[in-house]
């Protein structure tokens, strides 16, 4: 399995507050991604990051950040958090285009 | 029109069937197209990527139709750790890496 670690696989909140998820690889992949998985939807894309300190958003961007300063950290960050965040976030890496990405254990995400 | 779709099924097959599922996607730019198995409150594996030949691995079987823009992916022998559900993937090659997944196809495989 590829080396992806999610932190925490848990977490249970009280809306307006502070979130911040971390993924961690070794496999020294350039790019990483952040998603959410929701019932009746596909995996949809947050932020992305192409490199240390290049991210971009993603099409349900709203409401999050991302910060990527070292190759194997990215984070995710719900600045005030809503009811409507609660979801599985998964992270994903990979070696670039047309490759597919593989993905860590996610991270289940209640926003009471 | 979604970008790619699935049968969300669930699909109920006997232990040794031959079950086979389709996915649609609509951008005829797309390059690269994948099959990823999910199992119940676990993360997305790769399973296949599919090439414009076809390919097979065991069991399972890809298939890529680009002049209708479906990918297809055929299980024999179904076994009763098949049960998961499936989801088409296409990078809809827009400049960078965008990976569509489709919301999945659920196989239910019973003895």
């Amino acid at each position: 399995d590829a080396g992806i670690t999610q932190s925490p696989r848990h977490k249970v909140t009280e809306t307006g507050t502070p979130v911040t998820l971390r993924c961690h690889q070794t496999e020294n992949h350039r790019y990483m991604y952040w998603y959410r998985q929701d019932p009746g939807h596909g995996l949809r894309l947050i932020h992305y990051s192409y490199g240390v300190k290049d991210t971009d958003k993603g099409e349900v961007s709203d409401g999050y950040s991302v910060s990527r300063s070292k190759t194997e950290d990215f984070l995710l960050t719900l600045e005030s958090a809503t009811s409507s965040q609660t979801s599985v976030y998964f992270c994903a890496i990979g070696t670039g285009t047309n490759q597919p990405q593989h993905f860590g254990d996610g991270t289940r995400l209640s926003i009471l | 029109r979604k970008e790619v779709e699935q049968d969300p099924g669930p699909f109920n097959v006997p232990e040794g069937a031959t079950v086979a599922f389709n996915c649609t996607y609509s951008n005829s730019a797309s390059q690269s197209f994948f099959w990823y198995r999910q199992d119940c409150r676990k993360e997305p594996k790769l399973l296949m990527s599919v090439y414009s030949s076809g390919n097979e691995d065991g069991r399972f079987t890809a298939q890529l139709n680009r002049a209708s823009q479906y990918i297809s992916l055929l299980i024999r022998d179904s076994k009763l750790s098949d049960s998961a559900t499936y989801l088409c993937v296409v990078n809809m090659n827009t400049g960078f890496q965008k990976l569509v997944f489709g919301t999945g196809t659920r196989l239910l495989v019973s003895p």
